[in-house]
């Protein structure tokens, strides 16, 4: 089946500090990668995706690079700021119903 | 911008009682999705809609939960009977395609279910 493993957080860093979250994935077929986001008391929102092998998706300064080879997505970002703090989800979706599987989840939270 | 509207924001319910979700996708989606997530662990697919029609309910526990988007725009889901187990947040998401395509998601804000 497919799934996606993701770091367990908290993941606490102090603003500006480089970040880095974990994703690896195991998939039936060629999937699409995203990172979603989910602000405190708010739905999650797209945050970047990827739909091939070398691709790099970017957004609000964060980047992730699909990686065939590695089964990765790893987020980062270079200089993290305070309202960066929410939990990021790995998702990808495969198949012909676009069908999403979530992990679990990384909760970030930046102090000043 | 047009989101995806969820009612109740919150519920709280006795076990073995009927509980019931409601969610209106963006105008124009065809697929729509019902997400559980219990707290602290990713959102978790129940049921799957691709207009009017069930594409995926694997995951979906068919002896007490069922869903329904009659006309192919807004869904009910449904629980009876409730069981303490069942204390989640019900998400809805909706994408305007979902045939082999990687379009986005777009989330509810969901229900936050209490079984008491």
């Amino acid at each position: 089946g497919n799934s996606v493993t993701q770091m367990e957080g908290p993941v606490t860093l102090s603003e500006e500090a480089f970040l880095t979250i974990n994703c690896t994935y195991t998939a039936t077929g060629y999937p699409s990668l995203f990172w979603y986001v989910q602000y405190p008391g708010e739905g999650l929102q797209l945050l970047l995706k990827a739909t091939k092998a070398d691709d790099k998706g970017s957004n609000k300064g964060f980047e992730a690079t699909y990686r065939k080879e590695t089964t990765s997505f790893h987020l980062e970002k270079g200089s993290v700021q305070v309202s960066d703090s929410a939990v990021y989800f790995c998702a990808l979706s495969v198949g012909g119903y676009q069908k999403v599987t979530f992990g679990t989840g990384t909760k970030l939270q930046v102090i000043p | 911008e047009a989101e995806v509207a969820q009612s109740p924001r919150y519920k709280i319910t006795e076990k073995s009682q009927a509980v019931a979700f409601w969610c209106d996708p963006i105008s124009g989606h065809a697929t729509l999705y019902w997400y559980r997530q219990i707290l602290g662990q990713g959102p978790e697919l129940l049921v799957q809609f691709q207009d009017e029609s069930v594409v995926d309910d694997s995951q979906l526990p068919k002896d007490r939960f069922s869903a329904e988007r009659l006309k192919g725009v807004d869904s009910t889901l449904k629980i009876q009977p409730a069981e303490l187990g069942d204390s989640a947040m019900y998400l809805c998401a909706s994408s305007l395609v979902g045939t082999g395509t990687d379009e986005k998601l777009f989330f509810g804000s969901g229900t936050q279910l209490s079984v008491l």
